[in-house]
């Protein structure tokens, strides 16, 4: 069956390090990704999609990698800050038609001061 | 502001009643969505409507019921038929009717709890 992996444990950074959080999937072909922030208590915000055929895309101070050999995401926040701290979900779409995501369960983030 | 605005932000459900969650967005999106989201999980489909007056069971639709009379509004009824209601309800909308790759934007959640 299809499955959308992500850490369930929380990441803990030092604040302005680089955090890398991943998103594996599984018995899928997805013509694109996306990763949303939700905070607690509120609903997911999009923040970047990546095409299948893209291998990287940049915003500001996200990056989002994109690996369909390995069936893999990767979202990078850079010089991260305690206000990067959230949960973090990716959203996955299959090739063919379907426009109606699948999300993950997200991971959450910790960026300490 | 273009939003989606979700009420109440929290409802509470007696034993045997159905409560009604309202949807509404102004964001001229076609689509919409009901998501429930409970603990340590992701987002599960509900139910979702691609345009007015139509709309699809996902993949947990047992126990609530919709309606989209308006492109504005989708509202989720609860009934009593779910047995286990008490979850994080959210509402979502997009550009839809077959094009794909479009983010969706949430609304801010009903929190719903059995008394």
């Amino acid at each position: 069956s299809q499955k959308i992996e992500q850490n369930s444990e929380a990441l803990n950074i030092q604040e302005g390090k680089t955090a890398t959080l991943t998103c594996n999937y599984t018995n899928y072909s997805p013509a694109y990704l996306q990763w949303y922030r939700q905070d607690p208590g509120r609903g997911p915000v999009f923040l970047l999609l990546i095409r299948e055929n893209e291998k990287e895309k940049r915003k500001e101070r996200l990056k989002v990698t994109f690996d369909t050999t390995l069936k893999q995401s990767l979202f990078h926040i850079t010089a991260s800050q305690p206000a990067d701290s959230a949960t973090y979900l990716c959203a996955l779409d299959a090739a063919g038609g379907s426009y109606i995501p699948t999300f993950g369960r997200g991971t959450s983030l910790i960026v300490h001061p | 502001d273009g939003g989606i605005t979700q009420s109440p932000k929290y409802l509470f459900r007696k034993e045997g009643q159905n409560v009604t969650l309202s949807c509404e967005q102004n964001l001229n999106h076609d689509a919409m969505y009901w998501y429930r989201q409970d603990p340590g999980q992701g987002l599960r489909l509900i139910y979702y409507s691609q345009i007015v007056n139509d709309f699809q069971k996902g993949d947990i639709a047992e126990g609530y019921s919709v309606s989209r009379e308006k492109k504005e509004s989708f509202p989720l009824t609860v009934t009593s038929a779910q047995k286990n209601p008490t979850a994080f309800y959210l509402c979502a909308s997009s550009y839809g009717q077959g094009i794909s790759n479009q983010p969706q934007h949430f609304g801010d959640g009903t929190r719903l709890s059995i008394l």
